[in-house]
C-alpha cells in the first residue's frame, strides 16, 4: 500500500492551523498513525487509529479520516511543532509509511 | 520505565554481516510485536521487519532472505542478523514495540555499509 502526503513542506506561523494530508492507494480503514520526527531523533507517535491521541500528546493535535484519506490538523501551532510528520499504515504487510512533510516555522 | 535501547550498528563493507540487538526494560518481548525499522540518511523510514508475538515473523521484500530477526526471551532481547549487506542497507536501524511502533521506540543504532 502506497501512502502519499502532501504538501512536502508546509510554513506555518505560531498560533495558525497546520492541515496535513495523507492518502492511501487502497483502503487501510482506521490502521492508520501519525508521527512526528526531529533532527537526530526517533519518530514519535502523536496519533494511531486514525484519531486516538497519544499519552502525552497535546489535544491542539488531532487525527480525522478512514479508507483512504485522512488530515492531521495542528491547532494553535507551537514553536516546538516544527519537524517532519509520517502518516503510516498498519493494515497489511509491509506497513508502510508516507515520504512525510516537514513543517517549517515561519 | 519503559525502555528499547540499540546496538551493534557500525561500519561494514558490502557483503558483510552485522547483528543488532535490541535490550527491552519494563515489559516482555515475547508478548509484544517486536519490529526493526530503518532510516537512510536524509530519507523516510522503512520497515524492515517484525516478530509477531507468536512465532510468526515478516519481512520486507528489500531484505528477505538476507536478514533474519529473533529473539531471547531469556534476555528480554530482540535480534536482526543482517547478512550480504549493500550500500543501501546504510543507515539508523529502531527498534519498535508493538503494532507500527505505537508502543515506543528505541534511539536507534547506525549502520554503515561502505568499502
Amino acid at each position: 500500500i502506497v501512502m502519499t502526503q502532501s504538501p512536502a513542506t508546509l510554513s506555518v506561523s505560531p498560533g495558525e492551523t497546520a492541515t496535513l494530508s495523507c492518502g492511501a492507494s487502497r483502503s487501510v480503514s482506521s490502521d492508520l498513525a501519525w508521527f512526528q520526527q526531529k533532527p537526530g531523533q526517533a519518530p514519535r507517535l502523536l496519533i494511531y487509529g486514525a484519531s486516538t491521541r497519544a499519552t502525552g500528546v497535546p489535544a491542539r493535535f488531532s487525527g480525522s479520516g478512514s479508507g483512504t484519506e485522512f488530515t492531521l490538523t495542528i491547532s494553535s501551532l507551537q514553536s516546538e511543532d516544527f519537524g517532519v510528520y509520517y502518516c503510516q499504515q498498519f493494515h497489511n504487510w509491509p506497513w508502510t509509511f508516507g515520504q512525510g512533510t516537514k513543517v517549517e516555522i515561519k | 520505565e519503559v525502555q528499547l535501547v540499540e546496538s551493534g550498528g557500525g561500519l561494514v563493507q558490502p557483503g558483510g554481516s552485522l547483528r543488532l540487538s535490541c535490550v527491552a526494560s519494563g515489559f516482555t518481548v515475547s508478548s509484544n510485536y517486536m519490529s526493526w525499522v530503518r532510516q537512510a540518511p536524509g530519507k523516510g523510514l522503512e520497515w524492515v521487519s517484525v516478530f509477531y508475538s507468536g512465532v510468526r515473523t515478516d519481512y520486507a521484500d528489500s531484505v528477505r532472505g538476507r536478514f533474519t530477526i529473533s529473539r531471547d526471551n531469556s534476555k528480554n532481547t530482540v535480534y536482526l542478523q543482517m547478512n550480504s549487506l549493500r550500500a543501501e542497507d546504510t543507515g539508523v536501524y529502531y527498534c519498535a514495540r508493538g503494532i507500527a511502533g505505537v508502543k515506543g521506540w528505541g534511539q536507534g543504532t547506525l549502520v554503515t555499509v561502505s568499502s
